[in-house]
């Protein structure tokens, strides 16, 4: 069975562009959650999404923004990037029900 | 809402020895508690959990242990190899809500 995916891997932005990150679940899952991983905070919870309704928000501002489609893919935007912005965007996928998370590889966002 | 320490913060150990990393959680509704190991480059990946109804479990080399009382959940590494090195992630979470994590402890296996 396919892992979790995301893309693109790999982004660098100026500030105050815009980006939209998308993540692929495990064939099956239908929640998906997405964390902002930075070396000062750790793993931070931005929000989860199950049957394209946002169930759960982490403390983020309004800029950081996201969608589920009816096939369970994800995508997460952030617009007007700050420098502060850069991390490495993980989504986890999990089944209905279930506490267990599998994550992507992420994707590592540069702001310039 | 939760709240998670982990320690420590960095762990180096030779080849061939235990390591383990401490977990404390907040609150007493959590009830899953899950542990992920991060190399570089790479996602977290799920190395083993445990739930609030289980005292301790086994995969290998690799266990955990849950203390309810006292809040506290533990990551032991026996017969630790070069491959073990990694950033490792305690969790605290269940029901309806997203489990919290911990900092992080960076673990050095030297050979």
């Amino acid at each position: 069975k396919a892992g979790v995916t995301q893309t693109p891997r790999y982004l660098i932005k100026t500030r105050g562009q815009q980006v939209t990150l998308s993540c692929s679940p495990i064939s099956g899952h239908r929640s998906v959650s997405w964390y902002q991983q930075t070396p000062g905070q750790g793993l931070q919870f931005l929000f989860e999404y199950f049957s394209e309704t946002q169930r759960n928000k982490g403390n983020f501002p309004g800029r950081f923004s996201g969608r589920q489609f009816s096939n369970s893919r994800s995508e997460m935007n952030v617009s007007t990037l700050e420098l502060g912005d850069s991390a490495l965007y993980l989504c986890a996928s999990s089944l209905a029900g279930v506490n267990e998370q599998f994550f992507g590889p992420g994707t590592r966002l540069t702001v310039l | 809402g939760e709240n998670v320490e982990q320690h420590p913060s960095t762990l180096s150990v030779q080849e061939g020895d235990s390591a383990v990393i401490k977990c404390t959680y907040s609150d007493s509704a959590s009830n899953y508690f899950p542990w992920y190991k991060q190399e570089l480059g790479k996602g977290p990946q799920l190395i083993i959990d445990i739930r609030s109804n289980v005292g301790e479990k086994k995969d290998q080399r690799i266990a955990v242990t849950l203390n309810k009382t006292a809040k506290h959940f533990s990551l032991h590494i026996t017969e630790t190899q070069p491959e073990d090195s990694a950033v490792y992630f305690c969790a605290a979470g269940g029901g309806s809500y997203i489990p919290t994590f911990g900092r992080g402890t960076s673990l050095i296996v030297h050979p």
